[in-house]
């Protein structure tokens, strides 16, 4: 069965910290897609990434970038030079061709606080 | 984009009443998506529609439970006989499936079920 763990629930950083969010999947598919999503606290989820199962290309958005290992079914997140807006729960998820993509299966969770 | 919008943002109500809860998603979004998250738990999936059609219920979604989108426009969901266990926060999300598979995520209704 598919399942998405994030094992860190809460982290804290001082601001200018990087940050890493691990997340770990398991999937019986080949094809499948992994997100990250960022939950502020005003409750709306905002999607951050999608990532296809065949391309373990790294990628960076400004201070944000993911590692993705298939080896090791991890997608971690990192926050460089952390700021105090950065503070939020962040989502790893997972769907999966089998499911035609229909349904997103999401991690528990980690909630980052960065402190001035 | 207006963005996808809910309502109520909060219902409390007591044990046995009836609820319901709407969700206007992005405008020519084709997917409609229903959510419940927990308290510190990720959203899991309720049920979702392709247009006016819904595909697909979880084993999550009790027969109290019922989802409607008319239109395929905005969409509703019903609990009746509401039991302290529904109180959550509910989601909808929409998708524009075939052109970006990505959810855009309304800010949810928070259920208190007294």
């Amino acid at each position: 069965a598919q399942k998405v763990t994030q094992a860190q629930t809460e982290i804290s950083v001082v601001e200018k910290e990087d940050v890493t969010l691990d997340c770990v999947y398991e999937t019986r598919d080949t094809t499948y897609y992994l997100f990250w999503y960022k939950q502020p606290p005003s409750g709306e989820l905002v999607f951050l990434i999608r990532r296809n199962s065949f391309d373990e290309q790294n990628e960076i958005s400004g201070r944000y970038s993911w590692n993705f290992q298939k080896s090791t079914s991890s997608f971690n997140f990192t926050i460089t030079a952390s700021q105090v807006v950065d503070s939020a729960v962040y989502f790893c998820a997972l769907s999966e061709e089998k499911t035609s993509y229909d349904k997103v299966i999401f991690g528990p969770g980690t909630s980052l606080s960065v402190i001035p | 984009d207006t963005g996808v919008s809910q309502d109520p943002r909060h219902k409390i109500t007591k044990r046995g009443q009836n609820v319901t809860f709407r969700c206007d998603p992005i405008s020519e979004h084709n997917r409609l998506y229903w959510y419940r998250q927990t308290l510190g738990q990720g959203p899991e999936f309720l049920t979702y529609f392709q247009n006016e059609a819904q595909l697909e219920k979880s084993r999550l979604l009790s027969d109290r439970f019922s989802a409607e989108r008319p239109k395929g426009s905005f969409s509703t969901l019903e609990i009746q006989r509401t039991e302290q266990g529904d109180s959550a926060m509910y989601l909808c999300a929409s998708e524009d499936r075939g052109r970006s598979e990505k959810l855009f995520f309304g800010s949810g209704t928070q259920l208190s079920v007294l």
